[in-house]
């Protein structure tokens, strides 16, 4: 199995291109999340999904888009990107309320 | 909104030294999760609580749940070069299916 699955692994952005950070798991898994990672901030939620056709917001879902047309996979788009949202990028599955398992991350530069 | 704090945000120690992390929430959790990252890495699952006042071990790693669960503590007694990451808590407030991470506590272990 391999678990998640994202890409790319590195990204570099002029401000106001968009993109999308791709996400796939084979587990499964109902509960898709994405995560944020910036220094002192820790992980923060982005945007999430408990299964096929439906998403909600996290903690900071501005300037960010998702859907989930299949269980496998969870893209994340970026509208028009700002120096703001550099970061590095994680994208996370779980079954029920037990553990997530995350992807290899993915880190977005924008300039 | 939820909100996870978790003090302190970085932690020097010698080696064979002892290290603890606290973790803090606004709201009463359902569960609480510890995670760790190492340096360029993604957040790795360590062990989920779920009762109040809960105490587990693993080897030299302590985690407690608070009487309130609202708080939340990882002990590492003896600390080695391999204990060094970033650690987090993670905990679901009431119904919500969000899984909010704490800010992370950054652990350097000096030989």
């Amino acid at each position: 199995n391999a678990g998640v699955t994202q890409t790319p692994k590195f990204q570099v952005l002029k401000t106001g291109q968009s993109m999308t950070l791709q996400c796939a798991q084979d587990m499964n898994h109902e509960y898709m999340s994405w995560y944020r990672q910036d220094p002192g901030m820790g992980l923060r939620l982005i945007h999430y999904s408990v299964g096929a056709g439906i998403t909600d917001q996290g903690e900071v879902p501005n300037g960010y888009n998702v859907s989930r047309s299949t269980t496998e996979d969870f893209p994340l788009r970026l509208l028009s990107a700002a120096p703001s949202q550099t970061s590095v990028y994680f994208c996370a599955s779980r079954f029920g309320q037990g553990e997530a398992f995350f992807g290899q991350g993915t880190r977005l530069t924008v300039v | 909104g939820q909100q996870v704090m978790q003090i302190p945000q970085y932690q020097h120690v010698q080696e064979g030294e002892d290290f603890t992390t606290y973790c803090n929430s606004s709201t009463t959790l359902s569960n609480i999760q510890w995670y760790k990252q190492r340096p360029g890495g993604h957040p790795v699952f360590l062990i989920q609580l779920v009762k109040s006042g809960e105490v587990k071990k693993q080897k030299r790693l302590t985690f407690q749940f608070g009487e309130a669960k609202k708080n939340s503590s990882l002990h590492i007694t003896a600390t080695q070069t391999t204990d060094v990451g970033t650690y987090f808590c993670a905990g679901r407030g009431g119904a919500t299916n969000k899984l909010i991470f704490g800010t992370g506590t950054l652990l350097a272990v000096q030989p």
